[in-house]
């Protein structure tokens, strides 16, 4: 159980066009989800909390007219990355929190690998 | 500032153990979390400590002091699937996770 799936699991975009990355909760409902870019041979940075019915809330540094969140139902978020650049080329990464789980089960997605052209 | 301190890189032999070591400062502490990452791949959640003391499941084991800011995770009987980059990472105050920047493990035959 608590399977999270990304889609695409890769994209190539030109420069200048917008990308939408899904992110499913398969076999749980999850009230809140989190967004996650992680550049090469770094660590995880986090974008995002998206909460189910509410506005995301980005971190600082993250712009949130660029990177748009939306988290409509409990087993669904996306990002949409608008306006993509060669810079915005990175490895995206969702989780989301198990709510029977306990407070501390975070499940991750397999991630989506975008590159911008 | 927050900061999460564990080694950039390991090497150890298989079947071997090795211990990863973590030391944080965050504002607050809420939780410290272990996870694996294989190269290309999402992390996926090998252990989760709250108080003080060891959680043993299966040949990982991680260990917590939250007087010293500081936990490892212990890895015995290593195999070659181990080779992997390890991320601690803390729950503050805020409920935010914090991640370390990750240890590289290199598991040689």
């Amino acid at each position: 159980g608590a399977v999270v799936s990304q889609h695409p699991s890769w994209v190539i975009c030109k420069s200048g066009t917008s990308v939408k990355i899904e992110c499913r909760s398969l076999d749980f409902q999850a009230t809140t989800m989190f967004w996650y870019r992680q550049f090469p041979k770094q660590s995880l940075m986090l974008m995002a909390t998206s909460n189910e019915g509410s506005k995301a809330t980005y971190e600082q540094g993250v712009e949130k007219d660029k990177f748009l969140i939306n988290h409509a139902s409990l087993t669904l978020s996306t990002l949409t990355v608008t306006s993509a650049h060669p810079e915005d080329s990175s490895f995206y990464i969702c989780s989301a929190r198990d709510v029977a789980g306990g407070d501390y089960e975070q499940y991750f997605g397999p991630g989506t690998r975008l590159t911008v052209t | 500032g927050q900061n999460i301190d564990q080694p950039t890189e390991m090497t150890a032999t298989e079947g071997a153990i090795v211990q990863i070591n973590c030391t944080y400062q965050t504002s607050g502490f809420n939780g410290l979390f272990w996870y694996q990452q294989h190269a290309g791949e999402a992390p996926t959640f090998l252990s989760y400590n709250v108080l003080d003391g060891l959680e043993e499941k299966g040949r990982f084991s991680s260990f917590l002091s939250r007087s010293k800011g500081y936990s490892y995770l212990l890895l015995k009987e290593l195999q070659m699937k181990d080779s992997a980059s390890y991320l601690c990472a803390v729950r503050d105050s805020n409920y935010q996770l914090i991640w370390g920047a990750g240890t590289k493990l290199i598991i040689k035959p």
